[in-house]
Order: structure tokens, then sequence, then C-alpha cells
């Protein structure tokens, strides 16, 4: 399959505690989206990377979020100090160099703070 | 917040009909998108509609796009049962990056 994958696809963690997760994106796709999506809602933007350089961090949700993408291909999104509202769908996309506008949606990880 | 909504919130139709669901939206864009999202298959990008075109078609959907009253539609003909998801209009307002903001969606169940 090469599609966009995200690992894991279910995290189940306890209130405080710290969490990362893992999005590899389409090969030859150089930027990658980052959403989290709620029960009901519409996928909300978190931040994007074009190749390894992050353009748009603005909208990350508080300072306990943080996400890289070190060599501009796989990224990690880092969840400290994990509270109850944290728990929802994570998101990755990817798009092509030359169609950014095609995003190409990984399955999600699900995250549930307890 | 969301900068598209979407209505109605749910639809519900017999397989064959037609479904239309409209998006409204606040400022002015440079594209509109509509994705569908279902469980077995996530979120997929199904049309895009730039700031310039008033309708596009791909396959069964068809989407307008009326800027003047700052507001889209999608109609998917001679539904099917596979049709059944939520669907999102998803509005670019940035300048050149691309950073969709997405509506609540439209929640379809199509009978067989």
């Amino acid at each position: 399959d090469t599609g966009v994958s995200q690992d894991p696809r279910h995290k189940i963690t306890k209130r405080g505690q710290n969490v990362t997760f893992r999005c590899d994106p389409i090969s030859e796709h150089n930027r990658l989206y980052w959403y989290r999506q709620t029960l009901g809602q519409g996928p909300e933007f978190l931040t994007y990377f074009q190749n390894e350089a992050q353009l748009e961090k603005s909208r990350l949700l508080s300072d306990r979020f943080s996400a890289e993408r070190p060599k501009g291909s796989f990224s990690t999104l880092e969840i400290q100090r994990t509270e109850q509202g944290d728990s929802a769908m994570y998101l990755c996309a990817s798009s092509p160099p030359l169609d950014l506008y095609e995003q190409y949606f990984g399955p999600g990880t699900r995250l549930t703070v307890t | 917040s969301q900068q598209g909504e979407e209505d109605p919130q749910a639809l519900s139709i017999q397989e064959g009909e037609n479904a239309t669901m409209n998006c409204s939206y606040k400022t002015s864009i440079n594209n509109l998108q509509w994705y569908r999202q279902n469980s077995g298959r996530g979120l997929v990008h199904l049309i895009l509609i730039r700031s310039n075109e008033r309708e596009k078609h791909s396959g069964r959907l068809r989407v307008t796009l009326d800027t003047s009253k700052k507001s889209s539609s999608l109609l998917i003909t001679a539904s099917r049962a596979a049709d059944t998801a939520s669907y999102f209009c998803a509005t670019d307002v940035s300048g050149g990056s691309y950073i969709p903001t997405f509506g609540r969606g439209t929640s379809l169940i199509v009978h067989p």
C-alpha cells in the first residue's frame, strides 16, 4: 500500500502522559499536514511542512503540541502532558509538489486520554 | 472557527435519488473543495472548484460555486448505498500556501 500511513492507529493514555504519533507520507510528496478532528466536526488544521521546513505552526492548539519532519520524509506529532480535551482523531495528509490542493489523507490516529 | 458551514447536517435518501448539500462561507476564497469521509476509506478529496469557476463535474458529482452569495453546492446524482458518508467543504483563503478550513459536514445516508 503506497498511501499515507499513520502509527499507531489507536492510542489510549492517561492524563499527563506524553504521546507521539508518526505519519509516513506518500513517497515524493513534499507537503505534509497535520489535522485534528473531533466527533461531529470537520478536520481542524494544526500545522504543515514543506519538505523539512515547518511553514505554519501558529494554529497548533497550545505549546504542548509540537511537530517535526527532520529529513523531509516522515513526521511526528507530539503532545505533552495530555489532557482529556486532547482526545480526538489526529489526521495526517500529504500533497505532491505540482498539485498542493490534492491532499491524500491517512487513516488517522485515534487518541483517548483517560 | 469554521469558515464553511454545510447544510443540511444530515440527509437520508433512497438509492437512485439525487442528493444535494450546500456549503456557505464567510470570507472571500481562492478555491473550494469537497471531501468525503467514511469509516472504510477515510477522508478522500472529491473535487476542487476555483473562485473564477461556476460549475464543475466529475462523474456523478456536480459542484456549483456562487461567489456573490458565498455558497457552493454538491449534487450527487443517482445515489448508491456506497455514497453513504460525511461530506465536507473546505475553503482556502490563504495566499498560495493552501491551508484549508473545513466545515462540520453533511452526513448522508443512502438506503438500498
